[in-house]
C-alpha cells in the first residue's frame, strides 16, 4: 500500500538549512507526483513545493530561492532542502502525493515537526 | 494567488447532528475545490475531490457542493470520529491553496 514517511531534524538553528527526507513505498516515484505541504504550529496548510513523476520540480514563491527539492529514485526518497531559517519556517513539514487526474492530495505521510531556535 | 476562505472557524455540535462548513474562493476556480481532514494528532485525510467526488473509503454521510466561488461540505449525521478540523483547497490555480481551517468540536 501507499506510504509517506518523513525524517528531520527536530531542531534547526536559525539561518541554517533544514533538510527533510519523504521515503516512499508502495509505488514509484516516477509513476507518482510527491509534494511539501508545512502548517506552523496552530495554523493552516500551506503549499510549498512538487516533485512531478517526470523529474520536474515547482516552487511557491513565497519561499523564493531558498527552497530546493529533489528526488532519488532508486532509494525512493525526496528530499527537501530550504536554507535561511528564520522562526515563521517553524512548521510540521509534511510530504504527500498528488493525483492529477482528481487534482488532489490523496495520500499523505505523517509529518515531521521542526523548530527553529535562536 | 488565490485566498480561500472558511466558515465558520469552530463549529460547535452534537452527535447525530448534520452541519455545514463553507468555503469562499476570491475568483471562480471552477468545482477544483479539495476537502481534507485533520484529526488532533495530526494526521491529514483526503475527503473530496472536485467539489463533490468522495475519496475511497470515505463514509457516504460526507458530501460536498458548489460552484463558482461558494463551496460547502457537509456531514448529514456526525460520528464521534468526525470532530477534528477541516480544510478546503483550491486546485484551479497555482500554487494550491488552502483555506484556514474549521474546527468541529463536540458541542
Amino acid at each position: 500500500q501507499v506510504q509517506l514517511k518523513e525524517t528531520g531534524p527536530d531542531l534547526v538553528q536559525l539561518t541554517q538549512t533544514l533538510s527533510i527526507t519523504c521515503t516512499v513505498s508502495g509505488f514509484s516515484l516516477t509513476t507518482y507526483n510527491v509534494h511539501w505541504v508545512r502548517q506552523p504550529p496552530g495554523k493552516g496548510l500551506e503549499w510549498m513545493g512538487a516533485m512531478w513523476n517526470g523529474g520536474g520540480t515547482d516552487y511557491n514563491s513565497a519561499f523564493k530561492s531558498r527552497l530546493s527539492i529533489s528526488r532519488d529514485t532508486s532509494k525512493s526518497q525526496v528530499f527537501l532542502k530550504m536554507n535561511s531559517l528564520q522562526t515563521d519556517d517553524t512548521a510540521k513539514y509534511f510530504c504527500a502525493t498528488y493525483t492529477v487526474a482528481g487534482g488532489h492530495f490523496d495520500y499523505w505521510g505523517q509529518g515531521v515537526m521542526v523548530t527553529v531556535s535562536s | 494567488d488565490i485566498q480561500m476562505t472558511q466558515s465558520p472557524s469552530s463549529l460547535p455540535a452534537s452527535l447525530g447532528e448534520r452541519v455545514t462548513i463553507s468555503c469562499r474562493a476570491s475568483q471562480g476556480i471552477s468545482n477544483n475545490l479539495n476537502w481534507y481532514q485533520q484529526k488532533p494528532d495530526g494526521t491529514i485525510k483526503p475527503l473530496i475531490y472536485y467539489t463533490s467526488n468522495l475519496q475511497s473509503g470515505v463514509p457516504s454521510r460526507f458530501s460536498g457542493s458548489g460552484s463558482g466561488t461558494d463551496y460547502s461540505l457537509t456531514i448529514s449525521s456526525l460520528e464521534p470520529e468526525d470532530f477534528a478540523m477541516y480544510y478546503c483547497q483550491q486546485d484551479a490555480s497555482f500554487p494550491p491553496t488552502f483555506g484556514g481551517g474549521t474546527k468541529l468540536e463536540l458541542k
